[in-house]
């Protein structure tokens, strides 16, 4: 089945700094690739996400990259704020019809001001 | 629309009891998760359903049960609850279909078990 492993696990930055999280996936018939940012005591909400079709995909101060050879996938965020702060997963979708997500372990980004 | 509702909020239980933690959409959702969240360990599947009357096990189905009777509801049952599933449990939904992927999550039940 799919594996996904997100690194860093723990990230601090400046305050206007930018930050880099990335993904690696084990199944290439994955074909969505989401981000969640999940803030303290919170579920999980999409940020942003991106399928196998599309190389990479903007929305505003959030990119997110992927490169299906090599089974990878990024997600940058420019001129952090300190709201930007939180824990951030990865996921795809594996090659399951079922809308299923394998998440990754998780990245505590932290946006000192 | 309130999107996706859990209760409870927290709970405590001891080795042995048992629960169901209630897990309700209004977004007419087909496709329907449960979540466990251990520190460090991100999100791992239990069960899912992709609509009323089907359900199927995820990554850590064992001491869990679920039904889906309707489509806006999905709760979790806890048998013989053990120290091992104190964690933090996660009700999502999503429309379902290769373009509607996206998971909608609940604000969580924190389940202690002592």
């Amino acid at each position: 089945g799919e594996n996904v492993e997100q690194h860093p696990s723990t990230l601090s930055v400046q305050e206007g700094d930018s930050a880099v999280i990335k993904c690696t996936y084990s199944d290439s018939a994955s074909n969505y690739f989401p981000w969640y940012k999940q803030e303290l005591g919170k579920g999980p909400q999409l940020i942003i996400d991106i399928r196998s079709n599309v190389g990479e995909k903007k929305d505003q101060r959030i990119a997110v990259t992927l490169n299906k050879t090599a089974k990878h996938f990024s997600l940058h965020i420019t001129e952090t704020q300190p709201e930007d702060s939180a824990v951030y997963f990865c996921a795809a979708d594996g090659s399951s019809n079922t809308g299923k997500l394998i998440f990754g372990q998780g990245t505590t980004l932290q946006v000192k001001p | 629309n309130a999107g996706v509702t859990q209760t409870p909020k927290f709970r405590i239980l001891k080795i042995g009891q048992s629960m169901t933690l209630q897990c309700t959409q209004d977004m007419n959702h087909n496709y329907m998760y449960w979540y466990r969240q251990d520190p460090g360990m991100g999100l791992k599947l239990i069960y899912y359903s992709v609509g009323a009357g089907i359900t199927d096990k995820g990554e850590v189905p064992n001491g869990y049960n679920v039904s889906r009777s309707t489509t806006e509801d999905f709760p979790l049952r806890l048998e013989l609850a053990a120290p091992s599933q104190t964690s933090v449990y996660f009700c999502a939904s999503s429309l379902g279909g290769s373009h509607y992927n996206e998971q909608f999550f609940g604000p969580g039940t924190r389940l202690t078990v002592l």
